[in-house]
C-alpha cells in the first residue's frame, strides 16, 4: 500500500550543522511528495513540494529532490538556525484524493 | 485568494457533552476537504475526506461523525464526548487534481479540551 517514513522522533542540532530528515515512500500512483512544517501552536504549514520536471525546491533554505530510484524525498538545509525548530512533517500525495504523512521529525536546534 | 476559516477557535467541554466544529473553504470550487486530529505532542491522524457535498469517507472514527452540508463547509461532530476527543483538530484541503497545485492546506485549527 501506500506509504510514508520519515526519521521519527527528536533530532537535535547544534546551531551551524547541516540538517538533514530522511523521508522515502511507498506508492502504487506516481507520486507527489511534500514536506510541512509544524511550529508549536499552530497549524502544518507546506514548506516544500517535489514538482514533475526534476526541478529541486527550495525554500528558506530547506531543498529537497525526489529519487524515484530510492523512493525518497529527504529534507536538508546546509546550516541550522535557531528558528527552524519546528515539527517536520513528510507527506505523500498517492492518486486522487489520498493524502499520506509520516510520524512527524521533531527538530531543535540548540545554539 | 482562497480562504480557510475554523470555528471554534478554541474549546472546552465536559466528557459526554456534543460537539460539533466547522470549517469552510472560500474562494475555491469543489475542493477535497479533510479532517486530522492531532493528540498534545502526537502526530497528525486523518479521520475523514471529502471530494464532494454530501460524500464523507472515513480514515479513522475515534467515536466521531463527518458531514459536508454545502460545497465550502465541513463539519465534524459527535454526540458524546470522551477525553481522549482532546486535542488540535485540522482542518485541510487540496485542489482534485493537478500536476503543480497537488498540495494540501491546512486551516488554523480548533483546539480542544475535554474535562
Amino acid at each position: 500500500g501506500d506509504s510514508v517514513t520519515q526519521t521519527e522522533g527528536l533530532v537535535t542540532l547544534t546551531e551551524g550543522l547541516p540538517v538533514m530528515l530522511n523521508c522515502t515512500y511507498q506508492s502504487t500512483y506516481s507520486p507527489f511528495l511534500f514536506w510541512y512544517v509544524q511550529h508549536l501552536n499552530e497549524a502544518p504549514k507546506l514548506l516544500l513540494k517535489s514538482f514533475t520536471d526534476n526541478k529541486r525546491p527550495e525554500h528558506q533554505g530547506f531543498h529537497a529532490t525526489l529519487h524515484k530510484s530510492s523512493s525518497s524525498f529527504h529534507l536538508q538545509k546546509s546550516s541550522a538556525q535557531l528558528s527552524d525548530s519546528a515539527l517536520y512533517y513528510c507527506a505523500l500525495r498517492a492518486g486522487y484524493q489520498n493524502f499520506y504523512f509520516g510520524k512527524g521529525t521533531s527538530l531543535t536546534v540548540i545554539p | 485568494a482562497q480562504t480557510i476559516h475554523q470555528w471554534p477557535v478554541a474549546e472546552i467541554k465536559a466528557v459526554g457533552s456534543p460537539l460539533s466544529l466547522g470549517c469552510t473553504i472560500k474562494g475555491k470550487s469543489s475542493p477535497n476537504l479533510y479532517w486530522y486530529w492531532q493528540a498534545t505532542g502526537g502526530t497528525l491522524q486523518q479521520l475523514f475526506y471529502s471530494i464532494t457535498v454530501g460524500q464523507v469517507e472515513s480514515v479513522v472514527q475515534l467515536n466521531l461523525s463527518a458531514s459536508r452540508p454545502k460545497d465550502d463547509q465541513f463539519i465534524l461532530s459527535t454526540e458524546k464526548l470522551l477525553l481522549s476527543h482532546s486535542g488540535f483538530y485540522l482542518c485541510a484541503w487540496s485542489l482534485v487534481w493537478g500536476n503543480n497545485y497537488a498540495e494540501q492546506f491546512f486551516g488554523p485549527g480548533t483546539r480542544l479540551t475535554v474535562l
